[in-house]
């Protein structure tokens, strides 16, 4: 079946660094990509849709320069978190799908951010 | 815009007892689908079960079913001989239709933490 790797699991950094999340479709191609983000006990967020070979759609109140998304080919998504601080700390994840059109999202296994 | 309510923030159930969850939603959308993803502790989002809209029979998946109401834009899940694996966050979650070729984001409600009893 259709998988999607997300990468890190986990990741720690400090507080002002950047970080690189990314999200790979294995088996399939996928012209766009979703991120999530969920604080702990609460729902899936969308944060913003990655488009290929084009720019980011980001929901309101998601910083675009804080966030930034790259998807460079048909098969990966990056999200960038940069000059991170202690409240971007959460559960990121990513989803994409197959095709055809409305399949059902497959979603990586997230990444744990930790800002300290 | 799109809003999906869960108005069970926690559930439990006995060992191989039946158990409904509870969904509703707010849309324009004539065409859309419904989803339940499960979400254990390690937090890794499973397709539980999924509804077209233009569909009017249920969903079924072995102990899984969905009572899907259009009108009254109610989806909700019953799990039946409930097992201790099922204890999880279990997510309904909404989906337009887009004309052309594409995808669409999920939206989420807010979760049911389900826990199954011994």
């Amino acid at each position: 079946g259709a998988v999607v790797s997300q990468h890190p699991s986990r990741v720690i950094c400090k507080s002002g660094t950047s970080v690189k999340i990314e999200c790979r479709s294995l088996d399939f191609q996928a012209t766009t990509m979703f991120w999530y983000r969920q604080f702990p006990k609460q729902s899936l967020m969308l944060m913003a849709t990655s488009n290929e070979g084009s720019k980011a759609t980001y929901e309101q109140g998601v910083e675009k320069d804080k966030f930034l998304i790259n998807h460079a080919s048909l098969t990966l998504s990056t999200l960038t978190v940069t000059s991170a601080h202690p409240e971007d700390s959460s559960f990121y994840i990513c989803s994409a799908s197959p095709g055809p059109r409305n399949s059902p999202l497959h979603f990586g296994n997230g990444t744990r951010l930790t800002v300290t | 815009a799109q809003t999906v309510t869960q108005s069970q923030p926690e559930m439990s159930v006995q060992e191989a007892e039946t158990v409904t969850l509870s969904c509703t939603y707010d849309t324009s959308e004539n065409n859309y689908y419904l989803f339940w993803y499960k979400q254990p502790p390690s937090r890794q989002m499973i397709l539980v079960i999924r509804q077209e809209a233009y569909k009017q029979q249920n969903a079924t998946e072995n102990r899984f079913s969905v009572n899907f109401q259009k009108a009254a834009k109610s989806f909700s899940l019953k799990i039946s001989d409930s097992q201790l694996g099922d204890t999880a966050m279990y997510f309904c979650a909404f989906m337009k239709l887009k004309r052309n070729s594409g995808n669409t984001p999920l939206v989420f409600g807010k979760g049911t933490r389900l826990s199954v009893i011994a």
